[in-house]
């Protein structure tokens, strides 16, 4: 099984929809929480970035992280036909030294006009 | 733009061959690790150097081998390759060793025959 679960989509919403995007994962250490946009064929772009439980919100997007459930939640208001692309979430443990980030397998999501 | 390059953009190749893959980091940032991504895997963290020394290894295999420079770009050595090894590699920067935004370049598709 691994360490943190995604599901694969696709997702598809008509355009100005609520969009929401979920992960869960194992690893009780995971402090640190991502998500990432990435479009067909291109480096992923950094999205949100969340430490431990709580909420986090820029523009329309607002990241929510359950610790006592690992979960991860991303929602995206007012989704626009822009926002389609797979989404990935991502996490890491405090380390004393390296750091690496495990990846979700991503959603695959699409905003229809 | 992140500011991480990547070059080159693409690179197809023969089985057994070896290949050199480059990455510059943002401007400022002393850490860079490497991703590859592909279909049945997903993103799969390689390794990550800070400002010269290797920081934590991941599910690298044996074939392959990075090293980071004193201007701190970093070099992501293939060889051997098999056909299993053609996926899109990442290289990501950050400004510090620990817990630590991440910013991705735009990648390099590898594609072995």
């Amino acid at each position: 099984q691994k360490e943190v679960e995604q599901d694969p989509g696709p997702l598809s919403v008509p355009e100005g929809a609520i969009v929401s995007l979920n992960c869960t994962y194992s690893n009780s250490a995971f402090q640190y929480f991502m998500w990432y946009r990435q479009y067909s064929r291109k480096g992923p772009e950094l999205l949100m970035y969340t430490y431990s439980s709580g909420n986090k919100e820029d523009g329309r997007f607002t990241a929510q992280v359950d610790k006592s459930s690992k979960y991860i939640s991303l929602f995206i208001r007012d989704s626009q036909p822009s926002d389609s692309a797979t989404y990935l979430c991502a996490m890491s443990a405090v380390r004393n030294a390296g750091n690496m980030l495990t990846f979700g397998g991503g959603t695959r999501l699409m905003v229809k006009p | 733009d992140s500011g991480v390059t990547q070059t080159p953009k693409h690179l197809i190749t023969a089985t057994g061959q070896r290949v050199t893959l480059r990455c510059s980091p943002r401007s400022g940032d002393l850490s860079v690790y490497w991703y590859q991504q592909s279909l049945d895997q997903g993103l799969q963290f390689l390794i990550h150097y800070y400002n010269g020394e290797e920081r934590a290894k991941g599910n690298i295999l044996e074939r392959f081998s990075a090293q980071q420079f004193p201007d701190l770009h970093s070099e992501l050595n293939l060889s051997s390759l098999e056909l299993g090894d053609s996926a899109l590699y990442f290289c990501a920067s950050s400004v510090f060793s620990g817990a630590d935004t991440q910013y991705f370049g735009p990648g390099t598709r590898l594609t072995v025959l």
